[in-house]
């Protein structure tokens, strides 16, 4: 989607090694979430933020971390504690509303950024 | 607890074939449900979504239709092309307290040959 800047859209990372990614948006959205995909498995929740300086774990944070200082800005570090990082990240957005119309909201997703091992 | 199952693939069509891609889901209460598109080395785009029992989402030549009596939400389109290829995903977004969980199927792959 416009709107939502990832990068670097390719990213190396030797072992024992932190790396960073970034996503970025300028949609005015509340809420950020990062995702893991991998081949035949769908997207696997990572973190969520619904609220700047707040965010919790989703079904696989561990070897993760994330931060949100601003509302624009949730970035995502694989950390070394992370033995399997060999995947596409996707980082997505969301409007939030008020109650049940929460599960009427879609997310908006980023390009991507893929991160191998070297 | 809430699950989804969509069809797996590959899926291989010719140019104009009909396509339907299966998507069933396991719900306590009644979710919203969404279908993304994957276009090879991109993100996720919105392609359609239905939000009650009997409502139909379209966009595109796509059609998928809530079918709360068989807790479905299958993917049909008439005449596909070669542009239509890609993964797509079924997603129901259940509920479960104040955060409602956006759950993605494993996706099909489908591919379209002229």
């Amino acid at each position: 989607d416009g709107g939502i800047t990832q990068s670097p859209k390719y990213l190396f990372r030797k072992e024992g090694q932190n790396v960073t990614l970034s996503c970025e948006q300028n949609l005015n959205h509340d809420a950020m979430y990062w995702y893991r995909q991998d081949p035949g498995q769908g997207l696997r929740l990572i973190y969520y933020s619904q609220i700047v300086n707040d965010f919790q774990k989703g079904d696989i944070a561990e070897g993760y971390s994330v931060s949100r200082e601003k509302k624009e800005s949730f970035p995502l570090t694989v950390t070394s504690a992370q033995k399997n990082p060999t995947a596409f990240y996707l980082c997505a957005t969301e409007r939030r509303a008020e109650g049940t119309g929460s599960r009427n909201q879609p997310q908006h997703f980023g390009d991507g950024t893929r991160l191998s091992i070297l | 607890g809430d699950s989804v199952t969509q069809m797996e693939g590959p899926v291989t069509l010719s140019e104009e074939a009909f396509l339907t891609i299966n998507c069933t889901y396991t719900a306590t209460g009644y979710p919203s449900l969404f279908w993304y598109v994957q276009y090879p080395g991109e993100g996720l785009q919105l392609l359609l979504k239905a939000t009650k029992a009997d409502d139909k989402g379209s966009n595109k030549g796509f059609e998928a239709t809530y079918r709360k009596e068989t807790t479905s939400f299958h993917l049909e389109k008439g005449s596909v092309q070669v542009s239509d290829s890609a993964v797509y995903f079924c997603a129901p977004r259940f509920s479960g307290g104040s955060n409602y969980k956006l759950t993605f199927g494993k996706g099909t792959l489908l591919t379209v040959n002229p």
